[in-house]
């Protein structure tokens, strides 16, 4: 059974710093899409990383894929207040239908 | 049109009440999906169809009974339900699997209280 672990749960920086947040996964998978939710609102798709060695940039957030150590990471480059939000990694499963299994997400926090 | 909707955006109900939450897709998507989400929980599916055909449930109680009428609509018939099944619904759909991208994209959810 895949299971996906991110961490932190929860980040809280400041505006102007750097930081990444992990999300490993169990079994082999080729397909890891990052997603974003901000509070009482819904997923909004961010990167979808499709083979090995893939990197998508968009503004401040950089995501990559390893998945012979089946590890990805979300930079963040100089946070902006902006970018506070819930941010999930999920993992396609391989399964017919297209299921997704998603980590339990990073509570980040941008403080000025 | 790039956007899931649905409807309602909240939905107040007893436990013995029995209501419909829809989901409307016209991306061309032949795979649509429900989840439930409690707050600071990731989402958590429930159903899939593919290709109007149930595919996957993941031991949802019978209290949900999802439809897929056609291709473009996706509804959730609810029916007795508990406290605990008060949530954030959402729904998504994308291109079914085989395809390279299978990203899904979710609708604005419908905010579930049972009293």
């Amino acid at each position: 059974e895949l299971k996906v672990e991110q961490n932190p749960l929860f980040l809280s920086m400041q505006e102007g710093k750097n930081y990444t947040i992990y999300c490993n996964y169990s079994t082999t998978s080729d397909r890891l899409y990052w997603y974003r939710q901000d509070p009482g609102k819904s997923l909004e798709s961010l990167f979808v990383l499709l083979s090995n060695g893939a990197v998508k940039q968009e503004g401040r957030l950089m995501a990559s894929l390893d998945t012979k150590a089946r590890l990805s990471t979300l930079h963040i480059t100089a946070a902006v207040h902006d970018l506070s939000a819930t941010y999930f990694c999920a993992v396609y499963t391989g399964e017919y239908g297209n299921k997704l299994v998603f980590g339990a997400g990073t509570i980040l926090r941008v403080k000025s | 049109d790039t956007e899931v909707t649905q409807t309602p955006k909240h939905l107040v109900m007893g436990m013995t009440n029995k209501k419909s939450l829809k989901c409307e897709q016209h991306m061309g998507h032949r795979a649509m999906y429900w989840y439930k989400q409690k707050a600071k929980k990731p989402p958590e599916l429930m159903f899939v169809y593919s290709y109007e055909k149930l595919s996957i449930n993941e031991s949802v109680p019978s209290r949900f009974s999802p439809e897929c009428p056609n291709s473009s609509l996706l509804n959730l018939h609810l029916h007795a339900l508990q406290p605990e099944d008060s949530a954030l619904y959402l729904c998504a759909s994308s291109y079914p699997g085989g395809s390279s991208y299978n990203e899904q994209f979710f609708g604005p959810g419908t905010r579930l209280t049972v009293l």
